[in-house]
């Protein structure tokens, strides 16, 4: 079975700053998807970031990109030029591209403040 | 679109109750998620359905939980009897799961509580 953990419960930046959140997965498929989801105050899960194993080159969206590390099993994320919008709980997921199933293994996440 | 849409956001009923969640995926989705989320056990799936049919309830904790999709644009999550430790946050999402690693939409989550 594939588990997902993320190492630091909370962290915390000052605004403007960089960040960056740790995930490290085990699994032993060759292909998957990994994905960032970010969950506010508001509780409503978004999609930040997604990553197929199968790209050697790191998915980037604005501020935010990855370092994804397939041999070691880690896929981070960094924050660039944090904003007090990007408090929230951020969760690290993993999805196994083969077979029938259809199943997200998420973290326990990790929760972010942005400090002014 | 209105997004994935979930009833009532929030819930609270005394053990023993009948507790009924609901969900309306966004249209057009074929995959439909019921999740829920407490602070011990994180983001836990508990059912999916594909077009309508259940595909895996391995997660689901116990007879005392059903889920079902009539159509496919309503499911519900129901929970008799309902006990204390059922309290969380139990969310709904669908995908079109058009290609693999297509988004999940996550609808913004009912929060029960058991007494």
């Amino acid at each position: 079975a594939q588990t997902v953990t993320q190492s630091q419960p909370e962290m915390s930046v000052q605004e403007a700053e960089t960040v960056t959140l740790s995930c490290t997965y085990d699994t032993s498929e060759s292909n998957y998807y990994l994905f960032w989801y970010k969950q506010p105050p508001s509780r409503q899960m978004i999609l930040v970031i997604r990553q197929e194993a199968y790209k050697q080159q790191n998915a980037t969206e604005n501020r935010f990109s990855v370092n994804f590390q397939k041999a070691a099993k880690s896929f981070s994320l960094k924050i660039s030029d944090s904003q007090l919008g990007d408090t929230a709980m951020y969760f690290c997921a993993f999805e196994d591209s083969g077979g029938s199933n259809y199943k997200l293994t998420f973290g326990k996440g990790t929760l972010l403040t942005v400090n002014p | 679109d209105a997004g994935v849409i979930q009833s009532p956001r929030h819930e609270v009923t005394e053990m023993g109750q009948e507790v009924t969640l609901r969900c309306k995926p966004i249209s057009g989705h074929d995959y439909l998620f019921w999740y829920r989320q407490t602070m011990m056990r994180g983001l836990e799936l508990l059912i999916y359905f594909n077009n309508n049919v259940p595909i895996d309830d391995s997660g689901m904790p116990e007879d005392r939980f059903s889920a079902k999709m009539p159509n496919a644009s309503f499911s519900t999550l129901k929970i008799q009897p309902s006990e204390p430790r059922d309290s969380a946050v139990y969310f709904c999402a669908s995908s079109p799961r058009l290609a693999v690693g297509d988004e999940q939409f996550f609808g913004p989550g009912t929060r029960l509580t058991v007494l």
